[in-house]
């Protein structure tokens, strides 16, 4: 099956630093996406993004499919942005995700 | 709009015990999916449907796992019999035909003792 790495696997920050995340998959994908399990365990997808580039306020991904990684930029981070970081990724749209096993982030106030 | 909603959020039951995990999906959401996290193993599919059949269950551990979903707007994931390594957070996630955003349920917290 489809092996997917995320680097690194953990990340301190202060308050207002930039961060990125990287996930590279070791095979050609139809299905990127990011998710974010904040200290309580609940997990909110943040993209999906296959190919590409989009931003969502301070959160932005790219994702070249072409060289089998995608990234996630954190700017101005905030203490809620705490928590594991997920890439999870499929080779065929609509079947199963195979999940990174995720880059925990703290950010210090 | 109500998220996916999961039941019950907390399960500590002991070795043997029949378990069943409730699920209700986002309404509209045609796909549902089974999730497992523990520690040693990240987060794992178990299985998932669409328009409430079943599609890939490859990743259900063994027979002592099933999942239902008798209708649109509910399914559940039992455990029979239970054994202590089935101790993990289970989380169900829905998402709709033609989308690939899933959306998670909040999961529930398995012990089993």
């Amino acid at each position: 099956g489809i092996q997917v790495e995320q680097s690194p696997p953990d990340l301190i920050l202060q308050e207002g630093a930039n961060s990125t995340l990287r996930c590279n998959f070791s095979d050609s994908v139809n299905n990127l996406q990011w998710f974010h399990q904040n200290p309580w365990g609940q997990l909110i997808n943040l993209f999906y993004i296959p190919s590409g580039t989009k931003q969502n306020g301070r959160l932005s991904a790219t994702t070249v499919a072409t060289e089998r990684y995608s990234l996630l930029y954190i700017s101005s981070s905030q203490t809620t942005d705490s928590g594991v970081y997920f890439c999870a990724v499929a080779e065929t749209s609509g079947s199963r995700l195979t999940f990174g096993e995720g880059t925990q982030l703290t950010v210090n106030p | 709009d109500a998220g996916v909603i999961q039941s019950p959020r907390h399960e500590v039951t002991e070795m043997g015990q029949e378990v069943t995990l409730r699920c209700k999906p986002i309404s509209g959401h045609d796909y549902l999916f089974w999730y497992r996290q523990t520690m040693m193993r990240g987060l794992e599919l178990l299985i998932y449907f669409n328009n409430n059949v079943p599609i890939d269950d490859s990743g259900m551990p063994e027979d002592r796992f099933s999942a239902k979903m008798p209708n649109a707007s509910f399914s559940t994931l039992k455990i029979q019999p239970s054994e202590p390594r089935d101790s993990a957070v289970y989380f169900c996630a829905s998402k709709r035909q033609g989308r690939e955003t899933q959306y998670f349920g909040p999961g529930t917290r398995l012990l089993v003792l």
